[in-house]
């Protein structure tokens, strides 16, 4: 059981470039998240999902697309990145089932993104 | 709305030190609490939990009692380890919604 796997580890893109982060659990959770965490700050929501096909905005998603065609997987599509998306991305799962409010949320290792 | 309040950090502490982070919510319902720690260079992974008023979480020494009536969940540890140097942050969830709602984690490093 590997809980929420993220690739890659580690990337550095040029502004314009796309690219995708993968995520992955092996959980057959419901529901799942994608966060960014800007040096020194807390966690701002980009997309979440809670089941495949089902996907919804978050506080942050300018910049961002989603998909969710299957249950463990949940990739992040960033678009013409910029500076400002120069982040570390993490992917996060939880059960969601009724009684959702008492799942814990698991969290990938994350993926560290620089834009120049 | 929903929201969670951290103390501010950063927070230095000696080791065998006591260690109060304190945490705030507001919620439209009734929500479970979290405490979840990020060492660092890793993803978040839970410290404790509670579920529902008066329940305590507990895990490692650490310990957070559900206190409805001040709307709080203070995390708490007798005696801090150089290991507990890390970034903590306070959550809550909803029965009737789908996300976590974080506070802005609050930095602890425990000194020699």
């Amino acid at each position: 059981n590997a809980g929420v796997t993220q690739t890659p580890k580690f990337r550095i893109l040029k502004i314009g470039q796309s690219m995708t982060l993968q995520c992955t659990q092996d959980m057959n959770h419901n529901y799942m998240y994608w966060y960014r965490q800007d040096p020194g700050m807390g966690l701002k929501l980009i997309y979440y999902s809670v089941g495949a096909g089902i996907t919804d905005k978050g506080e942050v998603p300018n910049g961002y697309n989603v998909s969710r065609s299957t249950t463990e997987d949940f990739p992040l599509r960033l678009e013409l990145a910029a500076p400002s998306q120069t982040s570390v991305y993490f992917c996060a799962s939880r059960r969601g089932a009724s009684g959702r409010g008492t799942d814990t949320q698991y969290f990938g290792p994350g993926t560290r993104l620089t834009v120049l | 709305g929903n929201s969670v309040t951290q103390m501010e950090g950063p927070v230095t502490l000696s080791e065998e030190a006591f260690l109060t982070i304190n945490c705030t919510y507001t919620a439209t319902g009734y929500p479970s609490l979290f405490w979840y720690v990020q060492y660092p260079g890793e993803g978040l992974q839970l410290l404790l939990k509670a579920t529902k008023a008066d329940d305590k979480g507990s895990n490692k020494g650490f310990e957070a009692t559900y206190r409805k009536e001040t709307t709080s969940f203070h995390l708490e540890k007798g005696s801090v380890q150089v290991s507990d140097s890390a970034v903590y942050f306070c959550a809550l969830a909803l029965n009737t919604g789908n996300q976590f709602y974080f506070g802005t984690g609050t930095s602890l490093t425990v000194i020699p």
